[in-house]
């Protein structure tokens, strides 16, 4: 089965422009996550989506949204960017029951620059 | 809400020999899931191994095994025979089992493997 995929894997912006990462989840997973690594903040949780509908939304401003297509496939999009927004950006994907959370399967990230 | 503590920033180990790896963790939920999960240098989140809050049982995955307790809300990581591809940063990671809550991380301890 193959794994979460993130396109694309670098990237360099400007300040000022929008972004727009894209993740695949794992064949049958409905669940993305997306999470914002950095040296100083470490990791910190954006978002998640099931099923088309966010479900949990971390403590970023609103320059940050998602979106999550009725394939599952997720992306995000970061407007008006800050040389604070580089980082690496982490997408997760799970297989979500109502008998309760299964294991969140990181893909390679996507890391940001910007100048 | 949640939080993940691991106290060793860094760690050293001859290769071969053993190591552990501290997390602690603090909630009110009486069901969760803790994981350890492993950032090589291609940055990639791998899991190492998962515990079930419910299973009084440690879990194992060949030479990683862990020590579970859940009253003390202590998750150590113990690597036998370590080997020069264990060299990483490893992320202690806490997520309740139902609800639209977060994947909480710990900042990590970097883990060389010396030759």
């Amino acid at each position: 089965k193959a794994g979460v995929t993130q396109t694309p894997r670098y990237l360099i912006k400007t300040r000022g422009q929008q972004v727009t990462l894209s993740c695949s989840p794992i064949s049958g997973h409905r669940s993305v996550s997306w999470y914002q690594q950095t040296p100083g903040q470490g990791l910190q949780f954006l978002f998640e989506y099931f099923s088309e509908t966010q479900r949990n939304k971390g403590n970023f401003p609103g320059r940050f949204s998602g979106r999550q297509f009725s394939n599952s496939r997720s992306e995000m999009n970061v407007s008006t960017l800050e040389l604070g927004d580089s980082a690496l950006y982490l997408c997760a994907s799970s297989f979500l029951t109502t008998g309760g959370r299964e294991t969140q399967y990181f893909g390679p990230g996507t890391r940001l620059l910007v100048l | 809400a949640q939080t993940v503590t691991q106290s060793q920033p860094e760690m050293s180990v001859q290769e071969a020999e053993t190591v552990t790896l501290s997390c602690t963790y603090d909630t009110s939920e009486n069901n969760y899931y803790l994981f350890w999960y492993k950032q090589p240098p291609s940055r990639q989140m791998i899991l190492v191994i998962r515990q079930e809050a419910y299973k009084q049982q440690n879990a194992t995955e060949n030479r990683f095994s862990v020590n579970f307790q859940k009253a003390a809300k202590s998750f150590s990581l113990k690597i036998s025979d370590s080997q020069l591809g264990d060299t990483a940063m490893y992320f202690c990671a806490f997520i309740p089992s139902f609800g639209n809550e977060k994947l909480t991380f710990g900042t990590g301890t970097r883990l060389t493997i010396i030759p």
